[in-house]
């Protein structure tokens, strides 16, 4: 049973235009999502985090939206670069004890912006 | 500069034999995990250790072992390799849950 889902693997946008990344979930325990950045060859880096007591986020060109009773959150990238570019993860975090806590990813949305 | 260390970058592996892939970060955190990148599959969580001297089952843990005798290092070991085990291994560390995960730069493993 998939708890994130991202339902499009691919997603091509023009240069300066914006870029929707679309996420679902259906466990209502988590209490933070993230988004993640994948190149070619290196880690997942962390791009941006929203508390599931919040509805938006931003941070520059990224923002983060959360609708928790669709329990659907989106990553909106205004405007988008040749440089996006790249696999972006959605992830939710469940507390799993102490000050720790687990992420569930999805399966990721492959970014392609076209100069 | 703080972060992951994983080691090997890459491995071509036979099919029965015993690997371990290191994981070392310098940032004091408490939390560490495993995770394995396959494509259509995303990152699944392999195992993880909340702190020193405890480990914990994620999602795909059949095959694989870790322990995690200090805070700096989490090694992850395949006992005995099958080639469904071919993956790209990701270790990540993480503080608290909203600065989210750092992770290492991956370990590219092909069981043969």
């Amino acid at each position: 049973d998939q708890q994130v889902k991202q339902n499009s693997p691919s997603l091509s946008v023009q240069e300066g235009r914006i870029s929707i990344l679309n996420c679902d979930y259906t466990n209502s325990m988590f209490d933070y999502f993230l988004w993640y950045k994948k190149y070619p060859a290196e880690g997942p880096t962390f791009l941006i985090s929203i508390s599931s007591i919040k509805d938006k986020n931003e941070d520059g060109r990224f923002t983060v939206f959360l609708n928790k009773s669709a329990k659907h959150l989106s990553l909106h990238i205004v405007p988008s670069q040749p440089g996006d570019s790249a696999v972006y993860f959605c992830a939710a975090s469940l507390f799993s004890g102490g000050s720790n806590y687990k992420l569930t990813f999805g399966k990721g949305t492959l970014l392609t912006v076209n100069p | 500069i703080a972060g992951i260390t994983q080691a090997p970058t890459s491995q071509i592996l036979a099919a029965g034999r015993r690997m371990t892939l290191r994981c070392t970060q310098d940032m004091r955190h408490n939390a560490m995990y495993w995770y394995r990148q396959d494509l259509g599959l995303g990152l699944r969580l392999i195992h993880y250790s909340n702190t020193a001297g405890t480990t914990g089952k994620g999602e795909v843990p059949d095959g694989y072992s870790v322990s995690r005798a200090n805070t700096d290092d989490f090694p992850l070991t395949l006992a005995s390799a099958v080639p469904s085990q071919t993956s790209v291994y990701f270790c990540a560390s993480s503080p608290d849950k909203s600065g989210g995960y750092t992770f290492g730069s991956g370990t590219r493993l092909t069981v043969v």
